[in-house]
C-alpha cells in the first residue's frame, strides 16, 4: 500500500515559517491535499491540488510537491495555526492520509 | 449554509452492527461524490470508503472491505454507512465528507466535513 510519511511534529516562533513535508513513492505525479485540525473539530481543508487554496483560506498558507516530496509551507505562522496537519492522496483505488504532524506555535 | 450532519453513532459490542448517517444540504448531494473518514481516538485520519455522486462507484479501505457498506439516497440527500462485524479497531469518530468538485471519475479533495458521531466498540 502507499505510504506517506509526516514528521510528527514541528516548532515555530510567531511570525517564521513552518514547511511540513509528506514523502511518498513519486508523489510528485499525483494531487496531493492538506487539511488542518483543531483539537475536537473537523479537519479543514487548506490547500488543494497540491499548491491551490479553498476560498478563504489566507494566502500564508502554500504548497509545492516534486519528486518524492510535497511541503505545506505556513508563512508568517500565527498562534491560531498550532493544529495537526495531514496530507492526503488517492492511489489505486484508496484514498492515503500522511500520519499527521503537529505544529506547535512557540 | 453547505452543511453535513452525522447521526447513528453509539456503542455496539464487537460482532454487531451499526448504521450511521450523513444528512446533507445546502448543495446539490447527488452531483458530489462522498466519503466516510474516521479518527480513533488520539490518531491520525483514516480513510474508510467513497462512493461516486451517482452511486456507481464504490471504494473501501482494505480495514473494512467486506464488513462495511456506502451507500447513498439522493433523493433523501443522505450519505449512508452500513457496519457489520464490528470490532474494538472500529471504535473512532466517523466523519462524512464532501468531494471538492462535481463530476470526477476519481475522488477528489474533502471541502465539507461534518461534526463526526462517535462509535464505540466494547463489551
Amino acid at each position: 500500500s502507499y505510504v506517506l510519511t509526516q514528521p510528527p511534529s514541528v516548532s515555530v516562533a510567531p511570525g517564521q515559517t513552518a514547511r511540513i513535508t509528506c514523502g511518498g513513492n513519486n508523489i510528485g505525479s499525483k494531487s496531493v491535499h492538506w487539511y488542518q485540525q483543531k483539537p475536537g473539530q473537523a479537519p479543514v481543508l487548506v490547500v488543494y491540488d497540491d499548491s491551490d487554496r479553498p476560498s478563504g483560506i489566507p494566502e500564508r498558507f502554500s504548497g509545492s510537491n516534486s519528486g518524492n516530496t510535497a511541503t505545506l509551507t505556513i508563512s508568517r505562522v500565527e498562534a491560531g495555526d498550532e493544529a495537526d496537519y495531514y496530507c492526503q492522496v488517492w492511489d489505486s483505488s484508496s484514498d492515503r492520509f500522511g500520519t499527521g504532524t503537529k505544529v506547535t506555535v512557540l | 449554509q453547505v452543511q453535513l450532519v452525522e447521526s447513528g453513532g453509539g456503542v455496539v459490542q464487537p460482532g454487531g452492527s451499526l448504521r450511521l448517517s450523513c444528512a446533507a444540504s445546502g448543495f446539490t448531494f447527488s452531483s458530489y461524490g462522498m466519503h466516510w473518514v474516521r479518527q480513533a481516538p488520539g490518531k491520525g485520519l483514516e480513510w474508510v470508503a467513497f462512493i461516486r455522486y451517482d452511486g456507481s462507484n464504490k471504494y473501501y479501505a482494505d480495514s473494512v472491505k467486506g464488513r462495511f457498506t456506502i451507500s447513498r439516497d439522493n433523493s433523501k440527500n443522505t450519505l449512508y454507512l452500513q457496519m457489520n462485524s464490528l470490532r474494538a479497531e472500529d471504535t473512532a469518530v466517523y466523519y462524512c465528507a464532501k468531494d471538492l468538485r462535481t463530476g470526477g471519475t476519481d475522488p477528489d479533495a474533502f471541502d465539507i466535513w461534518g461534526q463526526g458521531t462517535m462509535v464505540t466498540v466494547s463489551s
